[in-house]
């Protein structure tokens, strides 16, 4: 079956401009998760959805980054008016569900490489 | 708060040697625990949890990880190292009495030198 996919793959902006990163969960998960990878950094927490809940938005670095999951479905992470230190490798990952039930491991899809210059 | 400590950036075992990859946490209540490993260029890849039940998990490719409450540790380990386990492996936790995101830590570098 289909593993959880982004896109692109890579993205090389100019500083100042918005950027729109797309992740397509794996089919049936009601949690999809966005994280930011930092060149030799580990993994920073960026914003959760489950299902028709109001996502849980705290760990956005600032308000230039937004995200929205249309559908319960596909999600996209925006950033606008981008920055040199926004560059880093975008991961979206999914799970079975959000809550605290044991069948709760993420699915994690290749990224998206960010490059601002 | 939940926590997760990788205290090695690099680890470097001959092959066939036992492998392990520290890992310590902190939660205010119960962890769940997990290990990923991420290839060059890939996303990061589940290799094993725990959530409850016996200390020692056993999980994919061979690798098995003990829980360890008094210590607050989960190591991750290998009794024979492949050159084809050398990656980026990363511990992550998850508070169950609050967050649902995972904290993760800051990765180690495994090589296998053959």
């Amino acid at each position: 079956g289909a593993g959880v996919s982004q896109s692109p793959s890579n993205k090389v902006t100019e500083k100042g401009k918005d950027v729109e990163l797309r992740c397509d969960p794996i089919s049936g998960h009601t949690a999809l998760y966005w994280y930011r990878q930092s060149l030799g950094q580990g993994l920073e927490f960026l914003i959760y959805f489950q299902g028709n809940s109001a996502p849980d938005k705290s760990g956005l670095p600032s308000d230039r980054f937004s995200a929205e999951r249309t559908g319960g479905s596909v999600s996209t992470l925006t950033i606008q008016r981008t920055q040199q230190e926004d560059s880093a490798v975008y991961l979206c990952a999914s799970s079975l569900a959000g809550t605290s039930g044991a069948n709760n491991e993420q699915f994690f899809g290749p990224g998206t490489r960010l490059t601002v210059l | 708060a939940q926590s997760v400590a990788q205290p090695e950036d690099q680890v470097n075992v001959a092959e066939g040697n036992p492998l392990t990859v520290k890992c310590t946490y902190s939660v205010s209540g119960n962890p769940y625990l997990f290990w990923y490993v991420q290839y060059p260029n890939r996303g990061l890849q589940f290799l094993l949890k725990y959530i409850t039940g016996d200390n020692l998990v056993k999980g994919s490719y061979g690798f098995e990880a003990e829980f360890n409450k008094s210590q607050t540790s989960f190591h991750l380990k290998k009794p024979s190292a492949l050159v084809s386990d050398s990656a980026l492996y990363f511990c992550a936790v998850r508070d169950t009495g609050s967050a649902r995101q995972l904290t993760f830590g800051s990765g180690t570098q495994l090589t296998v030198l053959p």
